[in-house]
């Protein structure tokens, strides 16, 4: 199995632009988490999703933030409008239990907003 | 309630030396408790993990060391090497409303010759 694939890799845009970053789970996992990841924040849940469904998107920081999940191999999070603060990497990670047991991350997106 | 503090924040060891890396919970619902290694650009990677029914659990050079009653774990690097330099998180989840993987802020590594 390729492992949890992410794009694109890096990503640089203008503040106020839509920015759209794309997962592919490990085939046959049911849960699929988006994390980012700051030096002053560290590793932040934002939202996961079991069998397609969101199920908790406390993390989410504002409503410029939103996640999808069309189907068991996709996955997109997107931002609209873009801010500097939201520079960060952003990982996704799939598994097959809710806790995260075994969760495989993906390389990660580093996004840049400038 | 559903923080993980970590410490330290970074740490320098010399090769062959014990690095040790403390974590610590306050929610008793967490019930698993796994460490993560992450290398530059890219993603972290399950090292090993523990549930608090045993009080230590090891896998090759790694070891948690877990103290239920202190709610405190700790992941133990025997013999480090430089191939060791990474930061590692240490994690909790649990069940009903917690089962959400929560990271500890990590601790960056180095292993030096």
């Amino acid at each position: 199995d390729a492992g949890v694939i992410q794009s694109p890799r890096h990503e640089v845009t203008e503040m106020g632009q839509e920015v759209t970053l794309r997962c592919k789970p490990i085939s046959g996992h049911d849960y699929l988490f988006w994390y980012r990841q700051t030096m002053m924040r560290g590793l932040e849940l934002l939202i996961y999703f079991n069998n397609n469904v969101p199920i908790d998107d406390s993390g989410m920081p504002e409503d410029r933030f939103s996640a999808k999940m069309p189907n068991a191999s996709f996955s997109t999070l997107k931002i609209q409008p873009s801010e500097p603060r939201d520079s960060a990497v952003y990982f996704c990670a799939s598994s097959q239990t809710v806790s995260g047991k075994k969760a495989f991350f993906g390389q990660g997106t580093r996004l840049t907003v400038v | 309630q559903q923080q993980v503090k970590q410490s330290p924040q970074s740490l320098i060891v010399q090769k062959g030396g014990i690095s040790i890396i403390n974590c610590a919970y306050e929610n008793t619902a967490f019930d698993y408790f796994p460490w993560y290694q992450q290398f530059p650009g890219k993603g972290p990677a399950l090292l090993i993990a523990i549930r608090p029914d045993v009080s230590e659990k090891k896998e090759g050079r790694f070891t948690i060391s877990f103290n239920k009653s202190a709610k405190q774990f700790s992941l133990h690097i025997m013999d480090s090497q430089p191939g060791d330099s990474a930061t590692y998180f240490c994690a909790a989840s649990g069940a009903g409303g917690y089962n959400k993987l929560i990271f500890g802020a990590g601790t960056r590594l180095a292993v030096h010759p």
